[in-house]
């Protein structure tokens, strides 16, 4: 399978914990984005990477939220000092950046994420 | 961030035609519209986009209004695999990066 993989798929955290996910992108492709997802509610934008640069950031990613992207290949998103607000699942998506392609946006099936 | 207004659910009867409406009102000349399906559990897969031409695909068929204020998805025989929540997209040409997802349609399909 060659698609968007994300770990782990849960994590139960107590409030107060820091935690990592981990997001693979499809290997060609340079633009990696993270969203957060609520019950009941569409996906919101987080992050975005253009190979190793981080290039826009959501007021949503508060200063206990940061995101790595190293060689440009895989990224991680941290959260420190959970909140139980901060329960949700965390989606990551990839594009290609090749002349011609639809913006096609390829999720991951996301992390759960329940702070207790 | 680009506006999209949807129903919140509808239902549709197996083996028939499904049409999901959304408005943007809000449209600009150059923003693309994209139509993304989120089946349970699953991160959101493309479905569709288009500008201002109507288009096909193996997936589904979008038909955008003369005036592209209102868009609307077309599934031509709804099975029990396309329940899910459909999101309408509107995606500026000048950036082609980040989606804003409103709170898109979720669909039921009745056997």
């Amino acid at each position: 399978d060659t698609g968007v993989s994300q770990n782990p798929r849960h994590k139960i955290t107590k409030r107060g914990q820091n935690v990592t996910f981990r997001c693979d992108p499809i290997s060609e492709h340079n633009r990696l984005y993270w969203y957060r997802q609520t019950l009941g509610q569409g996906p919101e934008f987080l992050t975005y990477f253009q190979n190793e640069a981080q290039l826009e950031k959501s007021r949503l990613l508060s200063d206990r939220f940061s995101a790595e992207r190293p060689k440009g290949s895989f990224s991680t998103l941290e959260i420190q000092r959970t909140e139980q607000g901060d329960s949700a699942m965390y989606l990551c998506a990839s594009r290609s950046h090749l002349r011609g392609s639809s913006y096609e946006q390829y999720f991951g099936p996301g992390t759960r994420l329940t702070v207790t | 961030d680009a506006k999209t207004t949807q129903p919140n659910s509808m239902e549709s009867n197996e083996e028939e035609p499904v049409h999901l409406p959304c408005n943007h009102s809000t449209i600009s000349g150059t923003d693309y519209i994209h139509w993304y399906r989120q089946l349970p559990s699953q991160g959101p897969e493309y479905v569709i986009h288009g500008l201002t031409s109507n288009v096909n695909n193996r997936m589904a068929s979008l038909a955008i209004a003369e005036d592209r204020k209102s868009s609307t998805l077309i599934l031509h025989r709804a099975t029990l695999r396309d329940a899910a929540v459909y999101y309408c997209i509107l995606r500026p040409a000048n950036t082609g990066n980040q989606f804003y997802f409103g709170t898109g349609t979720s669909l039921t399909v009745i056997p």
